[in-house]
């Protein structure tokens, strides 16, 4: 049981926009910064949004990231079908004292 | 180009120890914190631990504390998980990764290495 939930699928023919919610509490989104890492098959995770919104150079525009009190939320608009994989939340838990993950979402490019 | 590469890994009995290694290259690595993060098969992402520039500031997972203790040694480029008393549920592809932030630690991963696998059987 992850300390934030995402739902387990998401799929969306190319083209389209889909958006992977991730839900935490005061202790961890609702205090510090949401994070999201991208892990396609067979591959290491990598970074696809930092502190809520901000993309690392060569992250292309059509993902971006927001967050809402105690919520946050990836979206991937022109959707394209080497973005199927798995997509994770991540962040800072002041209670925990320690980095927490969404359990992740499996995004199906129809 | 930052590059992280993990070893150490491999077949391991409960009650058993392993020490994992995490070899650096392509940034000042004094300069960021580390972290470990673990995958079991066919399962998502957990954070075991993560360590500061100068060691001075570590923290673990509930999961591992008391068992597993990270380390670094910035004149080798290198990040450390010295793993006791392992369990099957420790059995999982164990990932280096560096920090995102310079000086003050981000907690955000970039980048992440290949991983090193780690099952613990008897």
């Amino acid at each position: 049981q992850s300390v934030l939930t995402q739902p387990p699928s998401a799929s969306g023919t190319p083209g389209q926009r889909v958006t992977i919610s991730c839900s935490g509490s005061s202790s961890n989104i609702g205090s510090n910064t949401v994070h999201w890492h991208q892990q396609l098959p067979g591959t290491a995770p990598k970074l696809l949004i930092y502190s809520n919104n901000q993309r690392p150079s060569g992250v292309p525009d059509r993902f971006s990231g927001s967050k809402s009190g105690t919520s946050a939320s990836l979206a991937i608009s022109g959707l394209q079908s080497e973005d199927e994989g798995d997509y994770y939340c991540a962040v800072w838990d002041d209670s925990l004292n320690g980095v927490v993950f969404g359990g992740g979402t499996k995004l199906t490019v129809l | 180009e930052v590059q992280l590469v993990e070893f150490g890994g491999g077949l391991v009995q409960p009650g058993r120890s392993l020490r994992l290694s995490c070899a650096a290259s392509g940034f000042t690595f004094d300069d960021y914190a580390m972290h470990w993060v673990r995958q079991p098969p066919g399962k998502g992402l957990e954070w075991v631990s993560g360590i500061s520039w100068n060691s001075g500031s570590i923290a673990y997972a509930d999961s591992v504390k008391g068992r597993f203790t990270i380390s670094r040694d910035n004149a080798k480029n290198s990040l450390y998980l010295q793993m006791n008393s392992l369990r099957a549920e420790d059995t999982a592809l164990y990932y280096c990764a560096k920090d995102g932030g310079s000086a003050v630690p981000s907690n955000w991963f970039d980048p992440w290495g290949q991983g090193t696998l780690v099952t613990v059987s008897s």
